[in-house]
């Protein structure tokens, strides 16, 4: 079974500072991970998939199967940065994208 | 703009008494997803459906039903609810080919 592990719950920064949102996960294959975000009052929305290798808002995020990681980092955090953030795993192999979401991490940015 | 839409936003039932969350997309996709979130935990996949291929998750309560007449409109039934139902019911919908997610909104079930 996939297991998806976040171990911060609340993470405060100051504008400007780095931020660092820790994902663990546990899979026996090969897995594909997500960063989604919510914003407040706002929808669950993907912020970014490991397989892109895409930066979106800043926002980068390294698989490290070595490690079974998948860190989201941005150097620079913003006010607008402020929100719910869940690592996720889709099992390799579905066709049906089935999602396992971690518990969640609310980043909060300080002016 | 498409997207995928929840009815209603809040929805207030008593013990026992049956309800009926909607969700329809206007997407086009093929799967469609509810998740159960319950305050302060992570959603919690319920069902899905690949076109009209219903799959259940093995821990999901016989107390949650699911329908999709169609491509766009799927519903949550909830035949008898207890108090441990209360939760944000999230919909999503995702292609075949990419799999990313699109939720909607969400429903907030109060159950009293």
């Amino acid at each position: 079974a996939q297991r998806v592990t976040q171990p911060e719950k609340l993470l405060s920064v100051f504008k400007g500072a780095p931020v660092e949102l820790k994902c663990n996960y546990s899979y026996s294959g090969s897995p594909e991970l997500f960063w989604y975000v919510q914003y407040s009052r706002q929808r669950l929305q993907l912020l970014l998939r490991h397989i892109s290798r895409e930066s979106i808002k800043g926002f980068t995020a390294d698989l490290n199967k070595g490690e079974t990681s998948f860190h989201l980092k941005k150097p620079f955090a913003q006010e607008e940065d402020s929100a719910m953030y869940y690592c996720a795993l889709k099992a390799g192999g579905t066709s049906y994208g089935k999602l396992t979401f971690g518990q969640g991490t609310i980043l909060t940015v300080h002016p | 703009d498409a997207m995928v839409i929840q009815n209603p936003r809040y929805q207030v039932t008593q013990f026992g008494k049956p309800v009926t969350l909607s969700c329809s997309q206007t997407l086009n996709h093929n799967v469609m997803y509810w998740y159960q979130q319950k305050s302060s935990q992570a959603p919690k996949l319920l069902f899905h459906y690949y076109d009209k291929d219903f799959n259940n998750e093995a821990d999901t309560p016989d107390n949650f039903q699911s329908r999709r007449p169609n491509t766009s409109f799927c519903f949550l039934d909830i035949r008898s609810p207890g108090l441990g139902d209360a939760a944000m019911y999230l919909c999503a919908t995702a292609d075949s080919v990419t799999h990313e997610q699109y939720f909607g909104p969400g429903t907030r079930l109060t159950v009293t």
